[in-house]
């Protein structure tokens, strides 16, 4: 079983709509949980990261961690076909003195105008 | 400028070329990391520097060889490579490898053809 599942898409809405992206984990020794945007031919970009079980919320995303449930998500109210890239998410753990990040294969996202 | 650089953002090589690729972070940042992104397949990491200092060498083959001379340059000295190491290679860094509440910033990377 791989420690971090992704589901690697495509999915594809229309402009405006609510995207919802889910990663899920089998490691409880995971402290911290991220979400990378990346566009083609860019590397990835940090949107959020969080430490404990919760919602956090920046502009129009929200991340939200169950670590009881080992379930991370991402959602993105009024999307816009500018946000159409690949969403990684990412999570790390204590390994040797120093923070080992293992990341999902990715979600490519197409919203459409 | 974006805060971690690298080059060049292409390279064709064959497979008895030597070559290296360039990371730079003006971030300020204590430590840094070479990723390698494969189509369909989970970032994987492959060296780890923490102020200057190797940590981690993630079973990376010898043909791979990477240098960091100060906490703001990462180099991958490349010889001798094989048609599968063709991917996209990415640079990160973060505030030390030690802080996880320290997030990883990565660069565009390197797109890397081995003929």
């Amino acid at each position: 079983q791989k420690e971090v599942e992704q589901d690697p898409g495509p999915l594809s809405v229309p402009e405006g709509a609510i995207v919802s992206l889910n990663c899920t984990y089998s490691n409880s020794a995971f402290q911290y949980f991220m979400w990378y945007r990346q566009y083609s031919r860019k590397g990835p970009e940090l949107l959020m990261y969080t430490y404990s079980s919760g919602n956090k919320e920046d502009g129009r995303f929200t991340a939200q961690v169950d670590k009881s449930s080992k379930y991370i998500s991402l959602f993105i109210r009024d999307s816009q076909p500018s946000d159409s890239a690949t969403y990684l998410c990412a999570m790390s753990r204590n390994s040797g003195g120093y923070q080992k990040v293992t990341f999902g294969t990715g979600t490519k996202l197409q919203v459409i105008p | 400028e974006t805060g971690v650089t690298q080059t060049p953002r292409h390279l064709v090589m064959g497979m008895t070329n030597k070559k290296s690729l360039k990371c730079e972070q003006h971030l300020g940042h204590n430590a840094m990391y070479w990723y390698k992104q494969s189509a369909k397949k989970p970032l994987e990491l492959m060296f780890v520097y923490n102020f200057k200092e190797q940590t981690e060498n993630n079973s990376v083959p010898s043909r791979f060889s990477p240098e960091c001379p100060n906490s703001s340059h990462l180099f991958l000295h490349l010889h001798t490579l094989q048609p599968e190491d063709s991917a996209l290679y990415l640079c990160a860094s973060s505030q030390g490898a030690a802080r996880g509440e320290s997030p990883l910033h990565f660069g565009n990377g390197t797109r890397l053809t081995v003929t």
